[in-house]
């Protein structure tokens, strides 16, 4: 079984300052690894993947992550931070296969930016 | 434009009540999924289909059914035997192939008085 732990319930930062949100993985198998976001009473809009080649993966409005498997980590950042980029923040896991599309969801972390 | 429908945005039914929520795509997606979301837990997977007729029980699917009877549509029913029903729904499909990620809609925020 797979899961995931996102440090932090709650990030605050200064508009212009970096942005960086953590994320932890378990997984048996090779993972497949997700960051998604979600605005207040709507749905979840991917970010950005990591599947299989490059570990350091770019996403949409400037963020970008990196997989390290030694240390089980998919940490999102972005250089800096936007008043849009106020929202909350899942991590998630996939080990595909038969399970594609099926996610496991970190508890997610709330982006506050402050002006 | 594809993508997917939960509808309604807002539902409030009395305790006790069963009640069913709509969740229909037109991304001719193979799997559709329910999550459940409350605060501070993430999103919990209720139940999901990978194929016409047949679903599959997530880590929370007691208390509510699901059916599918059609690839475009997949309704999730909150049943009274669910012990704490008021959640934020949200609804999702994908693809079989290498995308992997799953697309979601709307949601739909149930109160339970």
């Amino acid at each position: 079984a797979q899961s995931v732990t996102q440090l932090g319930s709650h990030v605050s930062v200064s508009e212009g300052a970096l942005v960086l949100l953590r994320c932890n993985y378990s997984s048996s198998v090779p993972p497949y690894l997700f960051w998604y976001v979600q605005y207040p009473n709507q749905g979840l809009q991917l970010l950005l993947k990591y599947t299989t080649g490059a570990t350091l993966v770019k996403g949409i409005n400037g963020f970008e992550a990196e997989f390290k498997k030694s240390e089980t980590s998919f940490h999102l950042t972005k250089p800096s931070a936007h008043m849009s980029d106020a929202a909350e923040y899942f991590c998630a896991v996939s080990v595909g296969g038969t399970s594609y599309g099926k996610l496991t969801f970190g508890q997610g972390t709330i982006l506050t930016v402050h002006p | 434009d594809g993508g997917i429908t939960q509808s309604p945005k807002y539902l409030f039914r009395k305790e006790g009540q069963n009640v069913t929520l709509s969740c229909e795509q037109n991304l001719n997606h193979d799997a559709m999924y329910w999550y459940r979301q409350d605060p501070g837990q993430g999103l919990r997977l209720i139940y999901y289909s990978q194929i016409v007729n047949d679903f599959q029980k997530g880590d929370i699917a007691e208390g509510y059914s699901v059916s599918r009877e059609k690839k475009e549509s997949f309704p999730l029913t909150v049943t009274s035997a669910q012990k704490n029903p008021t959640a934020f729904y949200l609804c999702a499909s994908s693809i079989k192939g290498d995308r992997l990620e799953a697309f979601f809609g709307q949601g739909t925020r149930l109160t339970v008085v």
